[in-house]
Formats: structure tokens, sequence, C-alpha cells
């Protein structure tokens, strides 16, 4: 399998800070990497797919980037309904699908 | 607006088999641009693909989970399902189904996009 590690594992942030969460591969995936957000008790939420193609109508204060092995997300502008876990996965040809272990973040 | 819904026992017994049913509406599950998916989170823990079925009943299944998993389509009802076998604590979980964007049919991208809200399940005799 392909073993997917972001870090960092918890992050507290204040409101309008800039947020960056790290996604690294065990092995090159290419751009083949998607981004979720999970607020509590919620289903995950597809953010960006193809490393750094953002859904319809997410909010443009969100992106990401990478390829390869080594993976980016941010958040521009941290906001309050931001709170949430973030988690990486990876679709690469070899299955099975894998997720990171998640990152949550926190308003400081 | 396509929603979707899992339902269910939320308790089983050890060696049972665990039986969800994800409902889909607002649109159709016959659609030819997507698989449907399931995927679970055990509590406080990360996600976890399960497996993958298309309207033709053509399925794909995490290699460690394949011995146990069934994923079937019933077109007529909207619905597919999930079935796992010999269950253990271990499979304590909120299992979540999800429309999964795949390229085996043409997407550009694999993704999982639209998701039900989630049902837990805890295995416990």
């Amino acid at each position: 399998d392909i073993q997917m590690t972001q870090s960092p594992s918890s992050l507290s942030a204040s409101v309008g800070d800039r947020v960056t969460i790290t996604c690294q591969a065990s092995q090159d995936i290419s751009n083949y990497l998607n981004w979720y957000q999970q607020k509590p008790g919620k289903a995950p939420k597809l953010l960006i797919y193809d490393a750094s193609n953002l859904e319809t109508g997410v909010p443009s204060r969100f992106s990401g980037s990478g390829s390869g092995t080594d993976f980016t997300f941010t958040i521009s502008s941290l906001q309050p309904e931001d709170i949430a876990t973030y988690y990486c996965q990876q679709y690469d040809n070899l299955l099975p699908y894998t997720f990171g272990q998640g990152t949550k973040l926190e308003i400081k | 607006q396509l929603q979707l819904q899992e339902s269910g026992p939320g308790l089983v017994k050890p060696s049972e088999t665990l039986s969800l049913t994800c409902t889909v509406s607002g649109g159709s599950i016959s659609s030819s641009s997507y698989y449907w998916g399931w995927i679970r989170q055990p509590p406080g823990k990360g996600l976890e693909w399960i497996g993958s079925i298309y309207y033709s009943g053509s399925t794909y299944y995490n290699p460690s989970l394949k011995s146990r998993v069934t994923i079937s389509v019933d077109t007529s009802k909207n619905q597919f399902s999930l079935k796992l076998s010999s269950v253990t604590a271990a499979d304590t979980a909120v299992y979540y189904c999800a429309r999964h964007v795949n390229r085996i049919v043409g997407a550009t991208f694999d993704a999982f996009d639209i998701w039900g809200q989630g049902t837990m399940v805890t295995v416990s005799s």
C-alpha cells in the first residue's frame, strides 16, 4: 500500500493566518492526490482534486500544490468556519486508495 | 441535488455479517459517469476505503478487506449495498457511502465527491 504521511497532526492558528499542511507519499503518485475537509460529526467534503484543482463551490482561500511524493495544502487566510480535520488521499493506479492520518486544525 | 443515505443495523455481533444499504436520491445510480463507494472511519481515527461498484455490477475492493467484503447494486431501487462478514470489534466504525468520480469511466481524476452522512456500526455481543 502507498502510505500517506501528513504533518503536522494538529495545528493551532489565529483567524487570518496562513495555514499550511503537508502530505508525503511513500512513492511517486504524480498528481493523483485529493484533499478533504471533515468537520466534527460530519462526512468529509472534497476540497481539492488532482493536487491543485479546486472543487466547484470551494472558497478560493483554499489551494493545493505539489507532485510526485510531496504535496501542500494551504488556507491563505484562516476563517472560523475552517475548523476541521483535513485529510489527503491518493489515487495512484496501485490499489488501495489510501488517506493520510489527518491534520486537526484549531483556532488559537 | 444528489443525496446519499446509509441505512442498516447499528449493532452487529462478533462473527456475524454487517449489512448496510446506501440509497441515492436526486439522481440515478445508473449514471455512466460514476462509481459508488464505501468508506469507513473507526472512532477517533482516519478514513479507510472499502470498495467501489459500477451500476453494471463491476466492483473492486481494498485488498485488506477483499476476502470479507461484497458490494452489490440494485438499480431498480437506486441503491447499493455493503456486506462485511466475520466482523470483529476492529470493524466498529462510521460507514460512509459516496459517489466515486472514477477514471475507469472516463473522468480525469478519482475522488469521492458526494458523501452520505454516515452511519455508526458497533460490533459487540
